[in-house]
């Protein structure tokens, strides 16, 4: 199976803040990745799809970039709704597997 | 709009079965891979299993082969994880999500999920 691994594990942040995420894959998945978000007792919520396609009504600051084995997700003015935990997903093959996730906290 | 609503979760007691359901509304059921994603208690998320749009393949984690069948009733709009054996570590929130094409990619719409305890 592919090993996803994000980092950082937690990140404090404040309003305002550009925050970037990193997500690296154990092997070669193309663009092949999904972004989701998720906050506490709800379902995730998927951002960025194609590592770095924009998911309708999602808000323009959040950005996917990224191919092969190294991909980032940047929040560009991190608002207050923003504070949550993200996840990436690959779906080159299967098992299709998730990263660890980060948690965006309040600084 | 986009409705998956799962039910059948509940507390079960190790090495028995439950069958999860979800019911989808909203999109033309048939045309759509669907996902099982489950998150144990503070963890992340792992996904579980997934079938084709027409039922005619079907993937699943290597922690639930031979454990778990997804199935799918395209005449009821209806999702199914039927869960046998169960485990501790197989206590968790469980999401039926939708793929957003036929054959298995992501997840574009998610269930509120329906937690699973295993335990005596």
């Amino acid at each position: 199976d592919i090993q996803m691994t994000q980092s950082p594990s937690t990140l404090s942040a404040s309003v305002g803040d550009r925050v970037t995420i990193t997500c690296r894959a154990s092997q070669s998945i193309s663009s092949w990745l999904a972004w989701y978000q998720q906050k506490p007792g709800k379902a995730p919520k998927l951002l960025i799809y194609k590592a770095s396609s924009l998911e309708s009504g999602v808000p323009s600051r959040f950005s996917g970039s990224g191919s092969g084995t190294e991909f980032t997700l940047t929040i560009s003015s991190l608002q207050p709704d923003d504070f949550a935990t993200y996840y990436c997903q690959q779906y080159n093959s299967y098992s299709l597997t998730f990263g660890g996730g980060t948690k965006v906290e309040i600084k | 709009q986009v409705q998956l609503v799962e039910s059948g979760g509940g507390v079960v007691q190790p090495g028995g079965s439950l069958r999860l359901s979800c019911a989808a509304s909203g999109f033309t059921f048939s045309s759509y891979g669907m996902h099982w994603v489950r998150q144990a208690p503070g963890k992340g998320l792992e996904w579980v299993a997934f079938i084709r749009y027409d039922g005619s393949n079907k993937y699943y984690a290597d922690s639930v082969k031979g454990r778990f069948t997804i199935s799918r009733d395209n005449s009821k709009n209806t999702l199914y994880l039927q869960m046998n054996s169960l485990r501790a570590e197989d206590t968790a929130v469980y999401y039926c999500a939708k793929d957003p094409g036929p054959q298995g990619y992501y997840f574009d719409y998610w269930g509120q999920g329906t937690l699973v305890t295993v335990s005596s």
